[in-house]
């Protein structure tokens, strides 16, 4: 079993629809929990860091269900520059280690 | 602040060849570097962890006498990539561990083809 499994991809999207990434891991010791986004050829850049309670930026809106170790992102009014790679990231805190899930492709049509 | 780069980004290299990739932080010091490889539509899998001034600490399955990493100072980490072959063609990528809330920066990626 994978450490962090996030839904196949790749995700076809019009622009302006919602569209909901899905993450689960597997040890329930972790602590951090990121979402990166990873644009084709380039390197991971952090979107934004998941709250226990739930936290928005912008569009974009993550939540994190420790029962059930699952973490969610969702993207409301998607735009076209939205498409990319969405990774699911974990760290146990009792390190330093990131650990990756291995991403879903999404792809905004105009 | 908080910049990471890297040397070369984009580099081909002869079957047999060693390669050097620098990873560098800019404005900040990190005792601690992580290297990544990535292959074409997978993820980051990290290789080896690198500490200011002492050996790197090997994922497992990553030969370390094939990848030869060096931390020699608090800003700098470097990655050889020796007797390079085609498989080893990939994206690599370093991070420094930030000194504040223990995030990780990532450096713009280096892009290996081994022909």
């Amino acid at each position: 079993r994978k450490e962090v499994e996030q839904d196949p991809g790749p995700f076809n999207v019009p622009e302006g629809a919602t569209v909901a990434f899905n993450c689960t891991y597997s040890n329930s010791a972790s602590q951090s929990f990121f979402w990166y986004r990873q644009d084709c050829r380039k390197e991971p850049k952090l979107l934004m860091s998941v709250y226990s309670s739930g936290n928005e930026d912008g569009r974009f809106t993550a939540q994190l269900n420790r029962a059930s170790q699952y973490i969610s992102l969702l993207i409301r009014d998607s735009k076209l520059s939205d498409s990319a790679t969405y990774l699911c990231v974990v760290k146990e805190d009792s390190n330093y280690l990131l650990i990756w899930g291995a991403g879903t492709k999404l792809i905004i049509k105009p | 602040g908080a910049v990471v780069s890297q040397h070369p980004s984009w580099v081909i290299c002869k079957s047999g060849t060693s390669v050097k990739i620098e990873c560098r932080s800019l404005d900040f010091q990190a005792t601690t570097m992580f290297w990544y490889r990535q292959f074409p539509k997978q993820s980051l899998m990290l290789m080896a962890t690198s500490n200011e001034g002492s050996k790197a600490t090997y994922e497992q399955g990553v030969e370390k006498d094939k990848f030869l990493i060096n931390h020699a100072s608090l800003t700098l980490s470097t990655l050889t990539v020796t007797s390079a072959h085609p498989e080893d063609s990939s994206f690599y990528i370093c991070s420094a561990l930030g000194t504040v809330r223990d995030e990780q920066y990532f450096g713009p990626g280096t892009r290996l083809t081994v022909t």
